[in-house]
Order: C-alpha cells, then structure tokens, then sequence
C-alpha cells in the first residue's frame, strides 16, 4: 500500500522567513497530494492540494510543487507570520475511494 | 452550505465499556465519509471509509466498527474499549476523489 513520509518532524523559522516542508510517496499510481493545517486542540484545514497533472500551485504565500518522477512534493510558505505556527500534515491520495495517507506531521514554528 | 458534525465533542469511558461515535453531514448528497484516529501528537490513521449507505471499508483490524443506516451518517462503534482506543476521532467528507473536510473531532480518552 501507499506509505508517506514527511520531513522534517519540527521546523522553527523566524518570522518573515521561508519554510519547506517535504514528502515522498511510494505508490505512483497516487494522484492528489492535500496538505492540512493543523493548530493545537482543532481540526486539521486543508490549506492547499495539488493533482498529478499539475507541477505546481500557488495561492498567496502558500505554494506547493510536485516531481512525479521522483515521487516527492512539497509545501513552500513565504513571508512566515507567527500565526503559520501549527502542525502541517501532508497526504497522497489514489482510486475512487480518496482515501487519503497521511505523513506524520510538522511542527512549525515561527519566532516573532 | 456543507456542514460536518461531530458528538460528543470529548469522552471518557473506562476500559471494557462500549463506544459510540456519530458523525453527520449537511448540505450534500451522497458523500463519501472517512473516520480517522489521531494518537496524541501523532498522525492521522485511515480507520474506515464509506461510498455509500450500507458500504464499509475498513483499514486497520482492530475492535471498532463502522456504519452507515443513512445517507449522511456515519458511526464509529466498539464493543469494548481498549487503553488504546484512546485518542483524538475525527471524521471527514468528501464529495469527489479529493477535497475531503474534517469535521470537529471527538476527544476520547478510556481510563
């Protein structure tokens, strides 16, 4: 089955920084790659997602690219603001179900 | 608008006791629903989906279940609860093979 890694586990920037936060996927029949925002106590926010037809998106200072060949995408955040600080979970995605597979997770965060 | 409900939103359930967990949804039709389980300060783990009413997939063996008697509707279900069975439950859906929304979650902790 599909196996997702993320790296890394924790990730503290200062504000205004950049932040890369990357994962790898096993199967490469996984065809929609969701990263999720989660803050302490709430539920994870899907914040931006990316298909396999597509090398990347952006939306404001959230950019996300993926390399199929490789098999690894990641979440770029530009001009981080203290209230980035979260934990953010990337997942891979494949077959009609949209079951997703979930990396472990990384803490962000940003110093004032 | 769609809308994801959750309840109870916390509970604690000494060992041995049965579980139930509901999850409904608004504002679509024929969703596909997700339950994960969440440990303290882990990832989400896939427990079980659903395409339709009637329709179960389970991905972990273990002593939960899952159903759905209605459109909407999906319950999360043990017989008897393990220390393991611990954690943070969240349930999602979808109305593709992508977006899928969380819903508030349920904090259980078993004593």
């Amino acid at each position: 089955g599909e196996n997702v890694e993320q790296h890394p586990s924790t990730l503290s920037v200062q504000e205004g920084d950049s932040a890369v936060i990357k994962c790898t996927y096993s199967d490469s029949a996984s065809n929609y790659f969701p990263w999720y925002k989660q803050e302490l106590g709430k539920r994870p926010q899907l914040i931006i997602d990316i298909r396999s037809n597509v090398g990347e998106k952006k939306d404001q200072r959230i950019a996300v690219t993926l390399n199929k060949t490789a098999k690894h995408f990641s979440l770029h955040i530009t001009e981080t603001q203290p209230e980035d600080s979260a934990v953010y979970f990337c997942a891979a995605s494949q077959g009609a179900t949209g079951k997703l597979i979930f990396g472990q997770g990384t803490t962000l965060q940003v110093k004032p | 608008s769609q809308t994801i409900h959750q309840w109870p939103a916390t509970l604690v359930q000494p060992v041995g006791s049965p579980l139930s967990l509901e999850c409904t949804v608004e504002g679509t039709s024929n969703p596909n629903l997700y339950w994960y389980r969440q440990a303290a300060g882990r990832g989400l783990q896939l427990l079980f989906y659903s395409v339709g009413i009637g329709q179960i997939s389970s991905e972990v063996p273990q002593n939960l279940s899952a159903s759905r008697p209605q459109d909407r509707q999906f319950i999360l279900s043990s017989k008897k609860l393990l220390l393991s069975d611990s954690g943070f439950y969240l349930c999602a859906w979808s109305v593709s093979v992508y977006e899928q929304y969380f819903g508030p979650g349920t904090r259980l902790t078993v004593t």
